[in-house]
């Protein structure tokens, strides 16, 4: 079993969606929960983390953790054609020197 | 957010050259940095934690001698391929740490690396 599990998709949805990305993990020692958003043949920029469980919000973007079901999710309100990308959750904690550890990337696309 | 360059973008070789991909974090100072390969379609793969003034650290599997890993000074860290083959065609990206609990990466935009 990975320590992080991601659907690749693809993903397709219209402009205009609500987009839902999860990730599910296994290592109840994880901390800190990021996504990161990689456009094609590009480095992966840092979208959101938060720490711990709990909701963060950024924008379009909101970042939620629950560590009881160790499960993570991202959504995107009002899809935009230049959100289509693959996105990455990352997650690290204390144990192992705070190694990142990335999920497989799911692929989106958004339809305009 | 802070910056990290990442040079060549894309490189072609023959077989049994070596090829060196720099990083450069440009406003700050990266005492350690992180060097993974990433297939098409897959995620990235940890191949070694570049340390400034000391040894590397690479992560099982991944050959010491044939990726040479660099890390002279705190805002530059170097990979080189030595001797590559068609096999070490793939995207080499680097990265830095905003701080010692690594929740915040700054990316390079990546090296595609091809071997004929």
């Amino acid at each position: 079993q990975k320590e992080v599990e991601q659907d690749p998709g693809p993903l397709s949805v219209p402009e205009g969606a609500i987009v839902s990305l999860n990730c599910t993990y296994s290592n109840s020692a994880f901390q800190y929960f990021m996504w990161y958003r990689q456009y094609s043949r590009k480095g992966p920029e840092l979208l959101m983390y938060t720490y711990s469980s709990g909701n963060k919000e950024d924008g379009r973007f909101t970042a939620q953790v629950d560590k009881s079901s160790k499960y993570i999710s991202l959504f995107i309100r009002d899809s935009q054609p230049s959100d289509s990308a693959t996105y990455l959750c990352a997650m690290s904690g204390n144990t192992g020197g705070f190694k990142t550890i990335f999920g497989a990337g799911t692929r989106l696309f958004v339809k305009a | 957010g802070a910056v990290v360059s990442q040079h060549p973008s894309w490189v072609i070789c023959k077989s049994g050259t070596s090829v060196k991909i720099e990083c450069r974090s440009l406003d700050f100072q990266a005492t350690t940095m992180f060097w993974y390969r990433q297939f098409p379609k897959q995620s990235l793969m940890l191949m070694a934690t570049s340390n400034e003034g000391s040894k590397a650290t690479y992560e099982q599997g991944v050959e010491k001698d044939k990726f040479l890993i660099n890390h002279a000074s705190l805002t530059l860290s170097t990979l080189t391929v030595t001797s590559a083959h068609p096999e070490d065609s793939s995207f080499y990206i680097c990265s830095a740490p905003d701080g010692p609990t690594n929740e915040k990466l700054f990316f390079g935009s990546g090296t595609q690396l091809s071997v004929l």
